[in-house]
């Protein structure tokens, strides 16, 4: 089944700097590739997502690239604030065709945004 | 239009007891996943119904778990004979048929079950 490794497990930074978090994935035939937030105690919430026939994607401060033959993906937040200080999962699904798929999520990256 | 709704939000049982989560998906949606989260860790895949149908339940453990999604009413994980390894956050999912082939999966709120 499919893989799916995230790094780094905790990410500190100061205020304004910038964040990036990468995930890889193991099954080639993987075509959607979302990321959430969830603060503490919350659900999760998808923050941006990209598909396997898109490189880039960005959506003001927060960006996402795709790398297919090296199957791996980032996200990039720019212009941190400490509202962005949350757990962020990368997630993998393969349809296997179809339109629909259980996600396979990442082990979560901690972020810290120091004011 | 309200999102998905699950309840409780919190539940406590002791061992061997049966322990019921439900799970209303978005208006609209037919398409409804389960997602455990064990403590400071990543959410793992359950199971995955449509109306009356389950369709993939890979992730599902073979002994104690079950799950159904009736043509009326919420979906509902049902676990017998809790044991203490079965506390954790169990989260739901929902996706509709409409809006292209990759469909967002958007959570509920989450179960919180505490086995004592």
């Amino acid at each position: 089944g499919e893989n799916v490794e995230q790094h780094p497990s905790t990410l500190s930074v100061q205020e304004g700097d910038s964040a990036v978090i990468k995930c890889t994935y193991s099954d080639s035939a993987s075509n959607y590739f979302p990321w959430y937030k969830q603060e503490l105690g919350k659900r999760p919430q998808l923050i941006i997502d990209i598909r396997s026939n898109v490189g880039e994607k960005k959506d003001q401060r927060i960006a996402v690239t795709l790398n297919k033959t090296a199957k791996h993906f980032s996200l990039h937040i720019t212009e941190t604030q400490p509202e962005d200080s949350a757990v962020y999962f990368c997630a993998v699904k393969n349809a296997g065709g179809t339109s629909y798929g259980k996600l396979t999520f990442g082990q979560g990256t901690i972020l810290t945004v120091h004011p | 239009n309200a999102g998905v709704m699950q309840n409780p939000r919190h539940l406590v049982r002791r061992r061997g007891q049966e322990a019921r989560l439900r799970c209303s998906p978005m208006k609209g949606h037919s398409h409804v996943y389960w997602y455990r989260q064990l403590p400071e860790e990543g959410l793992k895949f359950m199971v995955y119904l449509q109306k009356e149908n389950i369709i993939d339940e890979s992730g599902m453990p073979k002994e104690r778990f079950s799950a159904e999604f009736p043509k009326e009413g919420p979906s509902i994980l049902r676990i017998q004979q809790v044991v203490r390894g079965d506390s954790a956050a169990y989260f739901c999912a929902s996706t509709g048929t409409s809006g292209g082939t990759y469909n967002e999966q958007f959570f509920g709120p989450g179960t919180r079950l505490t086995v004592l």
